[in-house]
């Protein structure tokens, strides 16, 4: 079946500007994480939906970051006042419950902020 | 300090080596822990479960050692397909978030 599937691939910004980044979970997942992986570090958690709430969002790294998932399946990571610093790929990944069931992983939006 | 540590490398061995990873994780919390495979521009994969009985899958060996919040892996017959960045991974929290090392580099030359 269809894996998590992440759009774009590439994002090229200004400083400054406003993105989203979306990603579609595998069907029927319900627990959804956003990551973010910089230049030659391991990724790090953003955030974490169980249906349409997020219930961890410790690891947004300032109020810039908002995510949100109305309807319990897509999510839009949303970015504002884009920094140079905010370059990463944003990689999403969804499982199936919330017993620390496998995560899948999207391919990634590769964001640069010039 | 990083709450999952390894050695970046990068780990340059001849085909049919067999090669080492080690990591430590600083959390006693944490729950599960994994190894995934990451190849350049690509999203991380799965590659095995770690447990503290050990467990193999082929040519591939993973032990967690909890006293020492320390796991390793270990590759046999190292593979030119097994070029990649290896990375060490916990889970802890309620909401089973994976927390990740930096990752080391195996490069298997020919």
């Amino acid at each position: 079946g269809a894996g998590v599937s992440q759009t774009p691939s590439n994002k090229v910004t200004e400083k400054g500007k406003y993105v989203e980044l979306r990603c579609d979970p595998i069907s029927g997942h319900t627990a959804l994480y956003w990551y973010r992986q910089s230049l030659g570090q391991g990724p790090e958690f953003l955030i974490y939906f169980q249906g349409t709430g997020a219930a961890d969002d410790s690891g947004l790294p300032n109020d810039r970051f908002f995510a949100v998932r109305p309807e319990g399946s897509v999510s839009t990571l949303k970015i504002q006042r884009t920094e140079r610093g905010d370059s990463a790929v944003y990689l999403c990944a969804s499982s199936f419950g919330t017993s620390g069931e496998r995560q899948y992983f999207g391919p990634g939006t590769r964001l640069t902020v010039t | 300090r990083k709450e999952v540590e390894q050695d970046p490398g990068p780990f340059n061995v001849p085909e049919g080596a067999t090669v080492a990873f080690n990591c430590t994780y600083s959390n006693s919390a944490s729950q599960s822990f994994f190894w995934y495979r990451q190849d350049c521009r690509k999203e991380p994969k799965l590659l095995m479960s770690v447990y503290s009985s050990g467990n193999e899958d082929g040519r591939f060996t993973a032990q967690l050692n909890r006293a020492s919040q320390y796991i390793s892996l270990l590759i046999r017959d190292s593979k030119l397909s097994d070029s990649a960045t290896y990375l060490c991974v916990v889970m802890r929290g309620a909401t089973n978030k994976l927390i990740f090392g930096t990752g080391t580099l195996l490069a298997v030359q020919p």
